[in-house]
């Protein structure tokens, strides 16, 4: 059984440029949270994605959007980059009916390196 | 911004003692979890307490929550040095589409 699948695993990209990054929930889950965890805190909330639609998103610019395909995989776009944009991106599966309350499947994250 | 805040924010111990984490958070929430992160990498769920209980055990795993202090806390009975990771606490205020709240996370090192 597939557990959370994320590409790439790391990523070097230019100030100003922009980055697709994916993730394929575990099987079975329908619902998709995306994270970014800067060195040495803990992971902050960006949005999450339900029948392809975004139900909540955190503290963050519109630089930040995303996309749920009827497969439930999921991407995060971060348009115009900055340098703070550096950090470890993690996705996260649940199923939704469960409403969170059996605890999410985290992917081992993409490191996301802005130069 | 953190709702949760984990103490002590490093813990060195010996393997086979104990290992103790606390997590204060400030909101109502309607459960708590606690992750493991080893080396930077994906979280692993160990535990959720909903705020109707007050302890769960799994394994060598013991948690407490306090909803009117706000706060709960994590043992480890017997470390084994392949417990060495960052361990996170993290609430859920409605019904799971506001996502997670982390604190910063407590580092554990078992020493051989």
């Amino acid at each position: 059984d597939a557990g959370v699948t994320q590409s790439p695993t790391h990523l070097i990209e230019t100030r100003g440029q922009q980055v697709t990054l994916r993730c394929s929930p575990k099987s079975g889950h329908d619902t998709v949270s995306w994270y970014q965890q800067a060195l040495g805190q803990g992971p902050q909330f960006i949005f999450q994605y339900y029948e392809e639609e975004e139900r909540q998103r955190g503290n963050f610019p519109d630089r930040f959007s995303g996309h749920q395909f009827p497969n439930y995989s999921s991407e995060l776009n971060v348009n115009a980059l900055l340098l703070g944009d550096s950090a470890l991106y993690l996705c996260a599966s649940s199923l939704a009916i469960t409403g969170g309350n059996h605890g999410y499947t985290f992917g081992s994250g993409t490191r996301l390196t802005v130069v | 911004s953190q709702q949760g805040e984990e103490d002590p924010q490093a813990l060195s111990i010996q393997e086979g003692e104990n290992a103790t984490m606390n997590c204060s958070y400030k909101t109502s929430i309607n459960n708590l979890q606690w992750y493991r992160q080893n080396s930077g990498r994906g979280l692993v769920h160990l535990i959720l307490i909903r705020s109707n209980e007050r302890e769960k055990h799994s394994g060598r795993l013991r948690v407490t929550l306090d909803t009117s202090k706000k706060s709960s806390s994590l043992l480890i009975t017997a470390s084994r040095a392949a417990d060495t990771a960052s361990y996170f606490c993290a609430t859920m205020l409605g019904g799971g589409a506001d996502g997670l709240t982390f604190g910063k996370g407590t580092h554990l090192i078992i020493q051989p």
